[in-house]
């Protein structure tokens, strides 16, 4: 099976800006969880869509949304891009949830200037 | 609460010794408990992963332990080699079926 897929795979935005990043999960997941991964704060969980519905969220602002399609493909925007969104983006997909065997994308590099 | 903490948070190691890595975990629901393995530059790896109903699972050189009445787990890497060097995170199930990570630990072998 091919692996969870992310794109693009590097951003460069400005500050105020908008983003958006697209996963494409491995064939048959149904889950797929979104992570900020910074080097001082590790994997910040953002939110989990499953189905198209969104099972849970993290303690990120309002800035961040993101939704499911019916091909469990998913994607995550940030508006008003700030400095501190500077990150890799990491979707993890799964047959069922996180509790269960997650496998991750390569990720997207997001700078902010 | 949802704290993973993961210690030490680097270790280096000679090529050919073992390496363990302690996560400790604060959510008593918490019943899966993966390690991930990230090298520099590509994404984390699942290489892997323990349920609460056993205590050791092992695979070729790597093996976690499970201490549920003390709410920790650990890797074990075992005859380390250099490609064994990146970061390994560990996780724990919460609620609502999420994920919760430690902030991870660099794992340097020294050839």
């Amino acid at each position: 099976k091919a692996g969870v897929t992310q794109t693009p795979r590097y951003l460069i935005k400005t500050r105020g800006q908008q983003v958006t990043l697209s996963c494409s999960p491995i064939s048959g997941h149904r889950s797929v969880s979104w992570y900020q991964q910074t080097p001082g704060q590790g994997l910040q969980f953002l939110f989990e869509y499953f189905s198209e519905t969104q099972r849970n969220k993290g303690n990120f602002p309002g800035r961040f949304s993101g939704r499911q399609f019916s091909n469990s493909r998913s994607e995550m925007n940030v508006s008003t891009l700030e400095l501190g969104d500077s990150a890799l983006y990491l979707c993890a997909s799964s047959s069922t949830g996180p509790g269960y065997e997650q496998y991750f994308g390569p990720g997207t590099r997001l700078t902010v200037t | 609460g949802e704290n993973v903490e993961q210690h030490p948070s680097t270790l280096s190691v000679q090529e050919g010794d073992s390496a363990v890595i302690k996560c400790t975990y604060s959510d008593s629901a918490s019943n899966y408990f993966p390690w991930y393995k990230q090298e520099l530059g590509k994404r984390p790896q699942l290489i892997i992963d323990i349920r609460s109903n056993v205590g050791e699972k092992k695979d070729q050189r790597i093996a976690v332990t499970l201490n549920k009445t003390a709410k920790h787990f650990s890797l074990h890497i075992t005859e380390t080699q250099p490609e064994d060097s990146a970061v390994y995170f560990c996780a724990a199930s919460i609620r609502n079926n999420r994920l919760a990570f430690g902030k991870g630990n660099q794992v340097v072998v020294i050839p």
